[in-house]
């Protein structure tokens, strides 16, 4: 069974400018997962899609970050425009209607200088 | 929101030495994961323990819900154990992550 896939792995772009991170989660898992890890913490949050519906953005950033998951499979997240604080690793997770289990992805490493 | 603390923070140890990891969290909880993050970055799910106890090889989790704690422990530690140990709860919101406790194994 394939795992999360996440692209690109690496991302460098400058302050202001935008960038976009694309999740395909493991096949049938109906909840799919965005979180921020800044250098030496915890993920963090940011958004929970149940299908292709928004269950909690309540940490999302949205004058900067939005998200969306059409036909209730893959998903991006953007950025736009970008600021130094956003340099951090963003993961995409999924779990089934099941079970509370999240699998992760290997993630995509953002700098922006 | 609920507030997860895990100690210690760091841990260095030689191979085969055993050890034990806890994370404390604020309020009761129904979801309770224990994660290892390789030195790569991948986030790796170890158990889903929200009571009881749990094994799987070198590797047992045991939480006590009443509590309001979990212990991660290894035995045997090999070089490979090396990476940050998450703990990760959720009671009736979202799943939130403890600070994690790094894990450096010398061979």
């Amino acid at each position: 069974e394939a795992g999360v896939a996440q692209s690109p792995r690496y991302k460098i772009i400058e302050k202001r400018q935008s960038v976009a991170f694309w999740c395909n989660p493991i096949s049938g898992h109906a909840t799919l997962y965005w979180y921020q890890q800044i250098l030496g913490q915890g993920p963090k949050l940011l958004i929970q899609f149940q299908n292709n519906g928004v269950v909690d953005d309540s940490q999302l950033p949205k004058d900067r970050f939005s998200a969306e998951r059409l036909k209730g499979v893959d998903s991006t997240l953007k950025i736009q425009p970008a600021k130094l604080e956003d340099s951090a690793v963003y993961l995409c997770a999924s779990s089934t209607n099941r079970g509370p289990v999240q699998y992760f992805g290997p993630g995509t490493r953002l700098t922006v200088t | 929101g609920i507030q997860v603390e895990q100690s210690p923070p760091d841990l260095i140890l030689q191979e085969g030495a055993n050890s034990t990891l806890r994370c404390n969290f604020s309020d009761s909880v129904n979801n309770l994961q224990w994660f290892h993050q390789n030195p790569w970055g991948q986030l790796i799910n170890l158990f889903y323990i929200p009571s009881g106890t749990k094994q799987n090889g070198r590797l047992s989790a045991t939480t006590v819900a009443t509590e309001r704690y979990s212990l991660l422990y290894i035995s045997s530690s090999q070089t490979t154990d090396s990476g940050v140990y998450f703990c990760a709860v959720q009671g009736a919101q979202k799943l939130v992550f403890g600070q994690g406790t790094r894990l450096t194994i010398n061979p």
